[in-house]
């Protein structure tokens, strides 16, 4: 399967843990980005990387939240200090930058519980 | 605020009808939307797109209409059939920078046999 791969696929964590998920894009793809879904909404931008430079960060993205991605392949995405309104579904999507339309392909997603 | 908007939480089609899901939006920023379609336990698969200087795109069994002057696109299935039921995302690219998409609450599809 060479599609975007995110790991674990659910992660049940108490209120105060730390938590750390990981995302394998297409191998080609320069391009990664971060969204949020919670329940009944779409997704939401985070954050994006182009190879290992992240770029550009949402406000929603709080200092407890850091993300990199070393030598621009896989991606990981860290929540400190959990707390209960964290709990949503997390997407890694890639694509490959330079062509006139560049579509984004997204992972299954990480599903947080935080109790 | 709610840049991209889909009104309808939920649509009930019967089979081999028309499906037409709507989208909303607020911002001129945008170059291309987009729809995805979603199932349980899935991440967000691709289903078409469309330029902002277009009105129409189609693939298949899928078309998609964008009325800018409205600010108002649509995505229509003909036929529908059982395998569509999923929820359906409209997405708006923003223009330049990281190129992020704004995505509207869903519409949850289901197609009756």
């Amino acid at each position: 399967d060479t599609g975007v791969s995110q790991d674990p696929r659910h992660k049940i964590t108490k209120r105060g843990q730390n938590v750390t998920f990981r995302c394998d894009p297409i191998s080609e793809h320069n391009r990664l980005y971060w969204y949020r879904q919670t329940l009944g909404q779409g997704p939401e931008f985070l954050t994006y990387f182009q190879n290992e430079a992240q770029l550009e960060k949402s406000r929603l993205l709080s200092d407890r939240f850091s993300a990199e991605r070393p030598k621009g392949s896989f991606s990981t995405l860290e929540i400190q200090r959990t707390e209960q309104g964290d709990s949503a579904m997390y997407l890694c999507a890639s694509s490959l930058a330079g062509r006139a339309y560049n579509e984004q392909f997204f992972g299954p997603g990480t599903r947080l519980t935080v109790l | 605020d709610q840049q991209v908007k889909q009104n309808s939480p939920s649509l009930s089609v019967q089979e081999g009808r028309i499906s037409i899901l709507n989208c909303d939006y607020t911002n001129s920023m945008f170059d291309y939307f987009l729809w995805y379609k979603k199932y349980p336990a899935e991440g967000p698969t691709f289903l078409i797109s469309i330029s902002s200087i277009k009105d129409k795109n189609e693939d298949g069994r899928f078309t998609v209409f964008l009325n800018k002057s409205a600010k108002h696109l649509s995505l229509h299935i003909v036929p529908s059939q059982p395998g569509d039921s999923a929820v359906y995302f409209c997405a708006a690219r923003v223009m330049g920078g990281a190129q992020k998409l704004v995505f509207g609450q869903g519409t949850r599809l289901t197609i009756n046999p």
